[in-house]
C-alpha cells in the first residue's frame, strides 16, 4: 500500500524551462511534506518543505504547492538548470507520530537538457 | 553543518555472511533511521531508533537487525546476507524539533 506516490518515473525538460514534479498521497494524517534531491552514489539532500497549514512555499528557484483537498503536491523548478538533473523524492511525515519517520515516494528522475 | 557518516561507500559480501553497516552522526540527534533504496521502489524504512537502546521496526525489517548503544551511532546488521539484499543503504538522523532528516552518503552493498 503506497501512501506516497510519484507516478512519473522520469521527466525531461529543456534548460531554462519549468520543471514540474508531482506527488500524490493517501493518508490525511500527513502534516508535513518534503522534497529531497539525490545524485547517483550520494545520499538525498533536503530541498524544500511545506506544512499542511500552508498551500505554497518558495525558496529561490524552487516552489512547492500543496492541494490538501486533492492530496496532491508539486515541486516547480524555474528556470531549470542542467545541475538540477537528479532523482527527486517526495516525502511525508505523519502528524500523529513523533518519531520523525518519513514515508517516501518512488522518485522521479529529472533530466535537464542544455 | 550536520554530518551523517556511513562507514563504507561500497561493499561486496558473500551470501550467508554477517554484514555490519555503521552510521555515525555528529549533531546529537535523537532519531536515527536505516533505509534501503531500490529502483522504482523509492526509499523504504528498515528500522529506526528514537533513543539509545530503543528500536522499532520499519516497513521491511525481515533479515535485518539494528543496534544503538550510543546516541551518535546506529548500526544495521544483516544476519545472513542474501542476494536480494543487494541495494543502496541510507542512514539518516533527525531532531524531534524538525520533521526532516539528514542523510549519509549511502553504502552500495552487493551480495554475491
Amino acid at each position: 500500500d503506497q501512501q506516497v506516490k510519484q507516478n512519473s518515473p522520469s521527466l525531461s525538460v529543456q534548460e531554462g524551462r519549468i520543471s514540474i514534479l508531482n506527488c500524490d498521497y493517501t493518508n490525511s494524517m500527513f502534516d508535513y511534506f518534503l522534497w529531497y534531491k539525490k545524485y547517483p552514489a550520494e545520499g538525498p539532500t533536503f530541498l524544500i518543505s511545506i506544512s499542511s497549514i500552508k498551500d505554497k512555499n518558495e525558496d529561490g528557484r524552487f516552489t512547492v504547492f500543496l492541494n490538501k483537498s486533492a492530496k496532491h503536491l508539486s515541486l516547480h523548478i524555474v528556470p531549470s538548470q542542467p545541475g538540477d538533473s537528479a532523482v527527486y523524492f517526495c516525502a511525508a511525515s505523519d502528524g500523529s507520530s513523533n518519531t520523525g519517520k518519513l514515508i517516501f515516494g518512488q522518485g522521479t528522475t529529472l533530466q535537464v537538457k542544455p | 553543518d550536520v554530518k551523517v557518516t556511513q562507514s563504507s561507500r561500497y561493499l561486496v559480501k558473500r551470501t550467508g555472511e554477517k554484514v555490519f553497516l555503521e552510521c555515525v552522526q555528529d549533531m546529537d540527534h535523537e532519531n536515527m533511521f536505516w533505509y534501503r533504496q531500490d529502483p522504482g521502489l523509492g526509499l523504504r524504512l528498515i528500522y529506526f531508533s528514537y533513543d539509545v537502546k530503543m528500536k522499532e521496526k520499519g516497513d521491511i525489517p525481515e533479515g535485518y537487525s539494528v543496534s544503538r548503544e550510543k546516541k551518535e551511532r546506529f548500526s544495521l546488521i544483516l544476519e545472513s546476507a542474501s542476494t536480494n539484499q543487494t541495494s543502496m543503504y541510507l542512514c539518516a538522523s533527525s531532531l524531534r524539533t524538525w520533521k526532516g532528516s539528514f542523510f549519509g552518503q549511502g553504502t552500495r552493498l552487493t551480495v554475491v
